[in-house]
Parts: structure tokens; sequence; C-alpha cells
């Protein structure tokens, strides 16, 4: 069990610019979540993905931020034109079916924008 | 809507004594919680839940939280601190078929010789 990796585990970015994160689950777990983490706040729930299917979005996902799960494995994370308010620590968890109040979270992505 | 407020947001103690971390939830129906601790860069780790079973809870690293119904809370105690303790805690509900968590604003414990 090599745990939930994160990559990159740093970024930074010119405002304007798209970027990218990637989120590995640990292998079995087919529900995955991405959380957001400012500064001196606890994350804030973002999107998840039971396997492939994306079944709930926030109200904090804009429409400059799309997730996919494309084969229910590893997730992915864009963020297009970015902002300097998105600027944040991007978390991904994920759980098993079963047991799916155990969430298991990654380092972490964290994005600056200039 | 489910939420949980962390009473304080910084909380200092001496090494061997005790260790009490407050909070309050909001919920129309039985709700779960949990505990996560969040140690300088290093992921968010599951000290304990609450899922309708037993209201004590125990956890990793001596840590344990009793569900009070009738005073809405889950705090968090642990009989003596050790300097390895220091990090920020959250105090967290599940909510949704989905079990999204939503999470409190933390409170950093400090441990001092």
């Amino acid at each position: 069990d090599t745990g939930v990796s994160q990559n990159p585990r740093h970024k930074i970015t010119k405002r304007g610019q798209n970027v990218t994160f990637r989120c590995d689950p640990i292998s079995e777990h087919n529900r995955l979540y991405w959380y957001r983490q400012t500064l001196g706040q606890g994350p804030e729930f973002l999107t998840y993905f039971q396997n492939e299917a994306q079944l709930e979005k926030s109200r904090l996902l804009s429409d400059r931020f799309s997730a996919e799960r494309p084969k229910g494995s590893f997730s992915t994370l864009e963020i297009q034109r970015t902002e300097q308010g998105d600027s944040a620590m991007y978390l991904c968890a994920s759980s098993h079916k079963d047991n799916s109040y155990e969430q298991y979270f990654g380092p972490g992505t964290r994005l600056t924008v200039t | 809507a489910q939420s949980v407020t962390q009473l304080d947001s910084h909380v200092s103690v001496s090494e061997g004594t005790p260790v009490l971390l407050r909070c309050n939830y909001s919920s129309s129906y039985s709700p779960s919680l949990f505990w996560y601790v969040q140690h300088p860069n290093k992921g968010l780790q599951l000290l304990l839940k609450y899922t309708s079973a037993a209201t004590l809870v125990k956890g990793i690293n001596g840590f344990e939280a009793e569900f009070k119904k009738s005073e809405t809370s889950f705090h968090l105690t642990k009989p003596s601190a050790h300097m390895s303790d220091a990090a920020e805690y959250f105090c967290v509900v599940s909510v949704g078929g989905g079990n999204k968590l939503t999470f409190g604003t933390g409170t950093q414990l400090k441990v001092e010789l």
C-alpha cells in the first residue's frame, strides 16, 4: 500500500496559464475526492468520483475547473486561465466502497499563481 | 446543512499535561464525525471516527473523543501531551451519500516543554 500520491507537489504559474494536477489513489479504492485548502482554513470539498463517474461538484468548482477520472484509476484536475485566487493547496483523497467513511489523503499540490 | 465549529483556533499545553480540543456540530440527523491531524508538510491523517456506534471513540496515538448528542459536541482529548502531537487538528463531519467531508477551521496545538 503506497498511499495516495499527487503530482506535482508544487506548481508556480503565471496568471492566465492552465495547470493540471494528477492524483493516484490507493489501488483498490473506487472513490476519489478533490478538496482545496487555503491558508488558515480547513479543506473544502470540490468534487468526487465513484469509479469513472463524477457524481458531485461543489459550487466552488467554477467553469474554469475540470476534473476527470477516465479509467476509474488516477484523476486529473485542470484549472484554465488561472487567477491569483486559485492559489491554494489541492488535496486528493480516496476511499474504498465498503468503508467510504475513511478517506485517505495525499500530500497535496501547492499552487501559487503569480 | 451539517457543519462543525472548532471553538479554539490555538491551544497551548505543556508536555505531559492533558489535551482538550473542542468541537461542536450542527446536524439535522445523526452525523458521522471525525478528527483529522495535519503535521507540517504532511498529508491529513485520520485520528478517529464516530459512525453511530459507541459514543466514546478511541483513536491513534492515545487520542479519544466522546460524542455527546445532548451537547452537540465531539471534543478530542488526550491524557498526556507529547511534543510530537504539535500539529493542526480538524474536526470533520461527513455529508450526504457520497460522504464528502466538511472540515472545521482547525485548531493549532502547540506543545511546550
